[in-house]
């Protein structure tokens, strides 16, 4: 079973519009949670993370966690075309060296 | 920032045949990883290391070696490549107690087994 879901799989907004996107784990061990970006021809690029419960913002972005449902959102205001990515939720426990990565949301902000 | 650099960009091959794809860090990071990544399974981890030497198995290990040679260099082997390999791989790094580090990404091969 994956560790790591992640939906919808894929979301289309307007520019300047609101992109939500959800993640949800089943480990109870995780503790770290992060949101990676891949734009097209590049590798995975650590957007945010999030270790605490509640909100984290960075200028458009804001995750939220909530560890005792084990989800995860990010929520990027004021979509720009420059947002279209897929991007990947991603979680991990204190004992492993290790993340485990969602399937990933892929997101197209439309001029 | 954290330079993660992987060659080939692009490699073809035939079923049966060997590949080799290296990676190199430069910032010192003790942990490597690889994953191959397709359409629908997101990032799925074969190897990863602590250090030279050092070898872990990740989620997809069937029909791929790794070797960690020094700190920087991670080379991730295919003996009698099958196009199920077929994929684009991705190399990453991190710091020491990597779960709450971020993962460096390379910019990745594509590997094409015809």
């Amino acid at each position: 079973q994956q560790k790591v879901q992640q939906s919808p799989e894929s979301l289309s907004v307007p520019e300047g519009g609101m992109a939500s996107l959800n993640c949800t784990s089943s480990d109870r061990n995780f503790q770290y949670f992060w949101w990676y970006r891949q734009h097209s021809g590049e590798g995975p690029k650590a957007l945010m993370s999030i270790f605490s419960d509640g909100d984290k913002k960075e200028g458009r972005f804001t995750a939220h966690l909530n560890k005792a449902s084990l989800h995860v959102s990010l929520h990027i205001r004021d979509s720009q075309p420059s947002d279209s990515a897929l991007y990947f939720c991603a979680a991990s426990e204190p004992s492993n060296n290790r993340i485990f990565f969602g399937d990933g949301t892929q997101l197209v902000v439309k001029p | 920032e954290a330079a993660v650099t992987q060659s080939p960009r692009n490699k073809v091959t035939v079923t049966g045949g060997n590949v080799t794809l290296s990676c190199r860090q430069t910032n010192s990071h003790n942990y490597m990883y690889w994953y191959r990544q397709d359409t629908g399974h997101g990032l799925r981890l074969i190897h990863y290391s602590y250090g030279a030497g050092n070898l872990q198995i990740g989620d997809v290990p069937d029909g791929y070696k790794a070797t960690r040679t020094t700190q920087e260099d991670f080379f991730l082997l295919l003996e009698l490549a099958s196009p199920s390999q077929t994929s684009l791989y991705f190399c990453a790094s991190s710091g020491t107690g990597g779960s709450s580090y971020e993962q460096y990404f390379g910019p990745g091969t594509r590997l094409t087994v015809l």
